[in-house]
């Protein structure tokens, strides 16, 4: 199976910095037809996961443009160019260009 | 309103059956690729199961391959997870989704 590491794990931040989460995969995660299948979960205290990017750099429609993702081959980052109180969750990166798909372990954002 | 609904979840005790349901509104269900993620207490996300579109093709992670059957009624719009041979391991949150989108989840308890 891919193995999907994300660091931090944990990352306090002050409102209105920056932050920025990696996600390294065991394997390329290229897929036969050029696209690279990673995307990026939000999961609020108390509520299901919200994908937030997909295909590596695509924000899924009302997510706000602080939200960015990029990299390729097998390093990925997640970057929130100002992070606000409702940022305040657990950040998932995902692969889904392999069977099984495959989940980070979490990177666990809170305000400083 | 694109909006899934799971039901289902109970206390079971290990080696019992339970069908978890989910209902989808406000898209087409037979458009997408379908699949369960399960969050067990204080844990991670897992991708235990998809199903293509029109049903033909199935895919588990090893360890609920087997136990867990994953199946559609396009016409009814609903999504199902059957899973047998319950374990105290498989305590967790189950969220059906598409992939952008997921349900709230719910709470399979495998306990005696």
């Amino acid at each position: 199976d891919v193995v999907m590491a994300q660091s931090p794990l944990s990352l306090p931040v002050t409102l209105g910095q920056p932050a920025s989460i990696s996600c390294r995969s065991s394997q390329s995660l290229v897929y036969s037809d050029a696209n690279t299948y990673l995307s990026w979960f939000q999961q609020r205290p108390g509520q299901s996961p919200r994908r937030l990017i997909y295909k590596v750099s695509n924000r899924d429609s009302g997510v706000p443009d602080r939200f960015s993702g990029s990299g390729s081959g097998t390093d990925f980052t997640l970057k929130i160019s100002r992070v606000e109180a409702e940022d305040v969750g657990v950040y998932y990166c995902m692969q889904h260009t392999h069977w099984p798909h495959t989940f980070g372990q979490g990177t666990k954002l809170e305000i400083k | 309103e694109v909006q899934m609904v799971e039901s289902g979840g109970d206390l079971v005790q290990p080696g019992g059956s339970l069908r978890l349901s989910c209902a989808a509104s406000g898209f087409t269900l037979s458009d997408y690729w379908m699949g369960w993620v399960r969050q067990a207490p204080g844990k991670g996300l897992e991708w235990l199961a998809n199903i293509k579109q029109d049903g033909s093709e199935k895919y588990y992670v090893d360890y609920v391959r087997g136990r867990f059957t994953i199946s559609r009624d396009n016409a009814k719009n609903s999504l199902f997870l059957q899973m047998n041979s319950l374990r105290v391991e498989d305590t967790a949150v189950y969220y059906c989704g598409t992939g952008e989108t997921w349900g709230q989840g719910t709470l399979v308890t495998v306990s005696s």
